[in-house]
Parts: structure tokens; sequence; C-alpha cells
């Protein structure tokens, strides 16, 4: 099975900028593995916040946007904000089968 | 509303097996495949499987085909996510994902049910 690999942890001050990746054991990651991105706080259940890549749900904030990086999926946080720290999943698609990856705490300090 | 409703803690002994259910409202539910994910305390998320409430159908990960058993139950519009043989590694928070529209691939993962915690412990 695929592995998909995220930055453990991240930091970013109130109103900066971050980029959270996400690659894959197999090569580069393309829209071909449909990569969502989640986002989970303490307690809850995640939510999803990018599909197919950069797709956006009406519940997403405009500050999160997605793309694909120098062969991995980003998630860019844009003007960071305290309700953002929370751990963050990236998603892959591998013919029907899904991979999640180990997730990114990130930090707004 | 699409809402996803899912069964209550459950704890279980090693050996034994866990059926947790996910019941769906506010959609059609043969419309949309059903995920199911598990997150183990302070862990992150791993996929299961997936399961076609039109006709049944199911994909598991490799890591638990021959264990796990994905089913549904249209008149209930519920499905099922039974886990078998069960060690103290499968204790988790258990969650139904409503999955993609089956004819047009879309809106994969846009609502959670609200998890069900297994404990499996002697």
């Amino acid at each position: 099975q695929a592995v998909v690999t995220q930055e453990p942890s991240l930091t970013v001050s109130p109103g900066g900028t971050v980029t959270l990746t996400c690659g894959s054991s197999t090569g580069a990651v393309t829209s071909g593995h449909y990569p969502y991105w989640f986002q989970q706080k303490p307690g809850q259940a995640p939510m999803t916040l990018i599909y197919d890549t950069s797709n956006k749900h009406s519940w997403t904030p405009a500050r999160f946007s997605g793309s694909l990086l120098g062969g991995k999926a980003a998630l860019t946080l844009s003007g960071a904000q305290p309700e953002d720290e929370a751990e963050y999943y990236c998603l892959l698609t591998y013919n029907a089968a899904r991979v999640f990856g180990g997730g990114t705490q990130l930090t707004v300090l | 509303q699409v809402q996803l409703v899912q069964s209550g803690a459950e704890v279980k002994k090693p050996g034994a097996s866990v059926k947790v259910s996910c019941k769906a409202s506010g959609y059609t539910f043969t419309s949309y495949y059903m995920h199911w994910v598990r997150q183990a305390p302070g862990q992150g998320l791993e996929w299961m499987g997936v399961i076609n409430p039109s006709g049944g159908s199911t994909n598991s990960a490799q890591k638990f085909q021959g264990r796990v058993t994905m089913t549904r139950d249209t008149s209930t519009t519920t499905v099922y996510m039974e886990l078998s043989s069960l060690r103290s590694k499968d204790t988790a928070v258990y969650y139904c994902a409503r999955g993609p529209d089956i004819l047009t691939l879309t809106t994969d993962f846009d609502f959670w049910g609200q998890g069900t915690l297994v404990t499996v412990s002697s």
C-alpha cells in the first residue's frame, strides 16, 4: 500500500501564510490522485476543506486554497486566523482505494 | 439536511466482533457511496473501506480484508460496518462519511457521522 507523507507539524503567525504538503511514496502526486484536504479540531469529526486538488466547498473559508506543487499536493493558508489551529489531513486515491496522510498539526502563534 | 447518525459507544473483549451502524437521512440513500474511516486515540485517520448502498458491493483497504464486513439496509437507510477478531489496536473512533455520487463520482467525504468509540479491552 502506498504511503502518504505530510509535515508532522508547522507553525504560522497570525495573518501569515503557510503551505502544507502531501507526498506519495509511489511518485509525483497528480490530479489523478484526487487530493483531498481535511481539517480536524479536537473532539470533532473531520471537515473537508478542499476536494479534487483545488475545489472548495461552500463552507471552506476563502483563505484556504489547494494546488499541486513540486510533485506534491499543497494546501495554502493565507492570512491565518487563531481558529485555523488544528490537525490537517490529506487523502489520495489509488485505484479506488483511499490513503490518508499522517496529518500536520498546525499551530497559529 | 444531510445527516449521518451513528450508533453508540461499544466495549468489546479481544477476539470478539463489533457492528457499528450509520443511519443516513436528508438525501437519496442509494445514490451515494459510504466510507468507513477510523481514528485510534491520538493518532491519524485511517480509511477502512467503502460500500455502494445501491448494489451492496464493497471495497476495503488491504489491511482489513477478511476482517471487515460492510452491509446496508435500504429499507432503513442504514449502513453497517462489522469488524471481527478484535484486538486492542482496534480501539478507535469509527466514522462513516458520505462517499461520492454513484453516477457522477463527485462530492466525496462531504458529510461525516459523529463517530462511534469502540474500546477493546479484556
